[in-house]
């Protein structure tokens, strides 16, 4: 089983939609959860970070859900720059630098 | 601030050859990276550094070798280039002490192809 999984899409959804992707992990003693961006031939870029109560960034939900060991991504209202590459990231158990990076799942809005 | 650079963007090697890559950061970082990514496969950890002076191994370090003898700077060695190695070569660097952030901040990436 991978350290990190998420489904590759794409998808695609029209501007306007609301779109969730799911990520599993497999060590339940991970301590931290983000997930980052990574537009076509770019670097990656932080978007948000998971706490355990769930967090909102604007029109962009994460929630942790520590018994299942899966963290979810929510986004609203989708613009046609949301379009990207999104990772799903833990860290290791016991907190620290070395982060495992999904495959990430790919978002096309289209008009 | 420029963040995190990376020279050079783009590099065709033959086979046997070697060169570095140089990575640079002026966030006062303590933690620096070398990842690879690669079609279906992820980023993948090759070297970290977690100060000036020390390295160690990440998941993917065969073939390379890595150097931190400044603070600012990680150094990425190939000694001899192998077509396996074509990839997008990014560093990362985070964990500034004031904020005990793990947000790792990342280069554009250097495109080394192997032929």
């Amino acid at each position: 089983r991978k350290e990190v999984e998420q489904d590759p899409g794409p998808f695609n959804v029209p501007e306007g939609a609301t779109v969730a992707f799911n990520c599993t992990y497999s060590n339940s003693a991970s301590q931290s959860f983000f997930w980052y961006r990574q537009d076509c031939r770019k670097e990656p870029k932080l978007l948000m970070s998971v706490y355990s109560s769930g967090n909102e960034d604007g029109r962009f939900t994460a929630q942790l859900n520590r018994a299942s060991q899966y963290i979810s991504l929510l986004i609203r209202d989708s613009k046609l720059s949301d379009s990207a590459t999104y990772l799903c990231v833990v860290g290791p158990p016991g907190g620290g630098n070395k982060l495992t990076f999904g495959t990430g799942t790919q978002l096309k809005v289209e008009l | 601030n420029a963040g995190v650079t990376q020279t050079p963007k783009f590099r065709v090697l033959k086979t046997g050859q070697s060169m570095t890559l140089l990575c640079a950061q002026d966030m006062n970082h303590e933690y620096m990276y070398w990842y690879r990514q690669d079609p279906g496969m992820g980023l993948r950890l090759i070297h970290y550094s977690v100060g000036e002076g020390t390295t160690a191994k990440g998941e993917v370090p065969d073939g390379y070798n890595v150097s931190r003898l400044k603070k600012q700077n990680f150094l990425l060695g190939l000694e001899s280039a192998a077509p396996s190695q074509t990839s997008v070569y990014f560093c990362a660097s985070s964990y500034p002490r004031e904020t005990s952030s793990y947000e790792q901040y990342f280069g554009p990436g250097t495109r080394l192809t192997v032929t």
